[in-house]
Formats: C-alpha cells, structure tokens, sequence
C-alpha cells in the first residue's frame, strides 16, 4: 500500500511570515508529484507536477522542492498573505499506473491579518 | 475554456435512500476520475474511466456504488441504498491520456458534491 504523509496537520501563521510544509512519499518507483491548492468551497487547483530528482518549481511567491531518492518534497510560500488560506495536497504517482495517484491527507493552512 | 462541472453541490438524504451525482470534464479529456474524500483526509480513488471503459475501480464499493461514462463524455456516480458512513465530498477530477508527456497526468477537478446523509 502506497503510503502519502503530509505535516503539519494544520498551521496557523500572521501574514507576512514565510513558512513551508513537507510530503513524504515512496522513494521507490517514483513517477511524478503532485501539488494541489483546495480553497473552501472551490475546486482543488494544481500547482506544480514535478519529475525529475532536484526539481525546483515556482509560482509567484509559492515554490516546492523535490527528493525523489529520499521521498519527500516542500513547498513554501514567501510572505502569507490571506488568500493563500487554504489546503495543500500532495500527491504520488508511480511508473505502475501514469493515471492514478495517490493523495496526502493535506495540510491546512490558515494567515492570520 | 470551462472547467469540470459538478451538480448537485450539495445534497443531503436521509438513510437507505439513493443519491446520484453528475460530472462534465473537459472537452477531449479522456481520463475521468471520481474520488471521494472523508473529513480530514484526502482524496481516495472510486474509480477511473478512459473514455467508456472504467480500467481501475477497484476502490469502489460495488455493492451499493454504481457509475457509468455514457459516450466517454459525461459521467454519474450512484449510490442505492446510502448509509451515514457515506457522507463525504465526492470530486470529479478529469485529464489528457496518460501518455502526453506534457501532460504529466495533471488532474483537473470539479468544485465536488458535498453528501450528508441523516
């Protein structure tokens, strides 16, 4: 059973403040990662699908990272702001099906004005 | 270009009762996904359809769960008798073929249908 951790859970920070949170995923087999963005009430929105070792990707002040050799990639957003409330999923995809990936439970992040 | 379209957005029914949920994809995506996703966790797979043919559903609770792609276009996900475990958002999700490198399979998601069953 393919296993996907998010931490934190949730976080709570003041807006302005960096932060950063982590996906851990099967290092074996390794496929494509994936980054969502799911607002409340709207539809969960890709941010990034990573593939390679080293991968860094960026968006405006949101970037990730990627460790496919030890399994784990972080995203971080520069200087919070509100709307960047919201849940952030990862998801792992494998060489033994391109079209199904697996999600993290999220992590939830909340900027406090 | 409008995205993946879900109806109803919510839908609340009392127990033993059926439920069906409807989703548009993007015009010529050919994967379409139905996830369900429990609170506090995230999206788990229900199935997943290229074009008509359902190729993995191997999540999906036969005994009360039904779905159908009618023409490889539109999609509805049935459940006949609901139970209260069943409360959930159910997500429609829908991509290009697996194989466009481009592509990478970036899955393209409805707004979903939050169920509560009573």
């Amino acid at each position: 059973i393919l296993n996907v951790e998010q931490s934190p859970q949730s976080l709570h920070v003041q807006e302005g403040d960096s932060t950063n949170f982590t996906c851990s995923f099967p290092s074996s087999n390794f496929y494509a990662l994936h980054w969502y963005r799911w607002e409340t009430a709207k539809s969960p929105e890709a941010l990034f699908v990573m593939t390679l070792n080293g991968d860094e990707k960026k968006k405006g002040r949101i970037s990730a990272t990627l460790n496919t050799k030890e399994g784990y990639s972080y995203l971080y957003i520069k200087g919070s702001q509100p709307e960047d409330s919201a849940t952030y999923l990862c998801a792992f995809g494998d060489h033994s099906s391109a079209s199904k990936i697996i999600f993290g439970s999220g992590t939830r992040l909340s900027i406090r004005p | 270009e409008a995205g993946v379209v879900q109806s109803p957005r919510y839908k609340i029914i009392e127990k033993k009762q059926p439920v069906a949920f409807w989703c548009n994809p993007i015009s010529g995506h050919n994967t379409l996904y139905w996830y369900r996703q429990n609170l506090g966790q995230g999206p788990e797979l229900l199935i997943r359809y290229e074009n008509e043919e359902a190729v993995d559903d191997s999540q999906l609770p036969k005994d009360r769960f039904s779905a159908e792609r009618l023409k490889g276009v539109d999609s509805t996900l049935k459940i006949q008798p609901a139970e209260l475990g069943d409360s959930a958002v159910y997500l429609c999700a829908s991509s290009l073929r697996p194989d466009t490198s481009l592509a990478k399979n970036i899955q393209y998601f409805g707004a979903g249908t939050r169920l509560s069953v009573l």
